[in-house]
C-alpha cells in the first residue's frame, strides 16, 4: 500500500545551519505531496505543498521539490533559526479506486540550538 | 475565523466509559478526518467523511465510531474507553478538488486519558 517515510530524529542543529529532512513516498497513481509543521501544543499546519513532477513547493525559506524519479520530496532549508524548533511531517494525498487517501509519515523533530 | 473547533481540549475517562469527541468546521470543507498521535507513530487515520451521510474507515477504526449528519460537523464516539485509546486526537478538514484533498485544516487536538 501507500506509504510515507522520512528521516528519523531528532535532527539538532546550530543556528544558520543548512537542514535537510529526507522524505521518500510510495503511491499509486499521481499523489499531491506536502509538508506541515506542529509547534508544540497545537495542530498540523501546513508549511508547503507540490502537486505534480517537478514542483517546487516553498515558504518562510523552506523548500522542496517534487521528484518522481526518485520517489522524494526532501525538505531543505538554507538557514535555520530557534524558531523553526518543531515536529515536521511529510505527507501525501491522492485518490486510488473512489478511495480518498491522506497518509503521513512519522515526523521528524528538529532541534535549533542558538 | 474559527477554523476547525475541537472540543473538549483535555479529558480523562475510566476504562469502559463512553465519550464524544466533537468537531465543528466553517469553511463548507466537504472532507472530515480524525487522527490519533502516538509518540513515535506520527498521525494515524481513524475514520474520514467525504461529505454528509458518507463516512469510511481508515487506518485504525476499532472502537471508534463517527457520523456526518451535516457537513459542518465530524463527532467521534468512543464506545468503551480503553487505554491503548490514550492519545492525542486531530481532526482536519479538507476541501475536495479535483478528484484529490487538498490542504488539510487542523483543529488543537484533544488530549484523552483513560484509567
Amino acid at each position: 500500500g501507500d506509504s510515507v517515510t522520512q528521516m528519523e530524529g531528532p535532527v539538532t542543529l546550530s543556528e544558520e545551519a543548512f537542514l535537510t529532512i529526507n522524505c521518500t513516498y510510495t503511491a499509486t497513481g499521481y499523489p499531491s505531496l506536502f509538508w506541515y509543521v506542529q509547534y508544540p501544543g497545537e495542530g498540523l499546519q501546513l508549511l508547503l505543498k507540490a502537486t505534480k513532477a517537478d514542483d517546487k513547493g516553498s515558504n518562510k525559506g523552506f523548500e522542496a521539490t517534487y521528484r518522481k524519479e526518485t520517489t522524494s520530496f526532501h525538505l531543505e532549508k538554507g538557514s535555520v533559526q530557534v524558531s523553526d524548533s518543531a515536529v515536521y511531517f511529510c505527507a501525501l494525498s491522492g485518490v486510488t479506486s473512489g478511495t480518498y487517501k491522506y497518509i503521513f509519515g512519522t515526523g521528524t523533530r528538529l532541534k535549533v540550538l542558538a | 475565523n474559527a477554523g476547525v473547533t475541537q472540543t473538549p481540549k483535555f479529558q480523562v475517562l475510566k476504562t469502559g466509559q463512553s465519550m464524544t469527541l466533537q468537531c465543528a468546521q466553517d469553511m463548507n470543507h466537504e472532507y472530515m478526518s480524525w487522527y490519533r498521535q502516538d509518540p513515535g507513530m506520527g498521525l494515524r487515520l481513524i475514520h474520514y467523511s467525504v461529505g454528509a451521510g458518507i463516512t469510511d474507515q481508515g487506518e485504525v477504526p476499532n472502537g471508534y465510531n463517527v457520523s456526518r449528519s451535516t457537513t459542518e460537523d465530524f463527532p467521534l464516539r468512543l464506545l468503551s474507553a480503553a487505554p491503548s485509546q490514550t492519545s492525542v486526537y486531530f481532526c482536519a478538514s479538507s476541501y475536495l478538488g479535483g478528484g484529490a484533498t487538498g490542504e488539510l485544516f487542523f483543529g488543537e487536538g484533544s488530549r484523552l486519558t483513560v484509567l
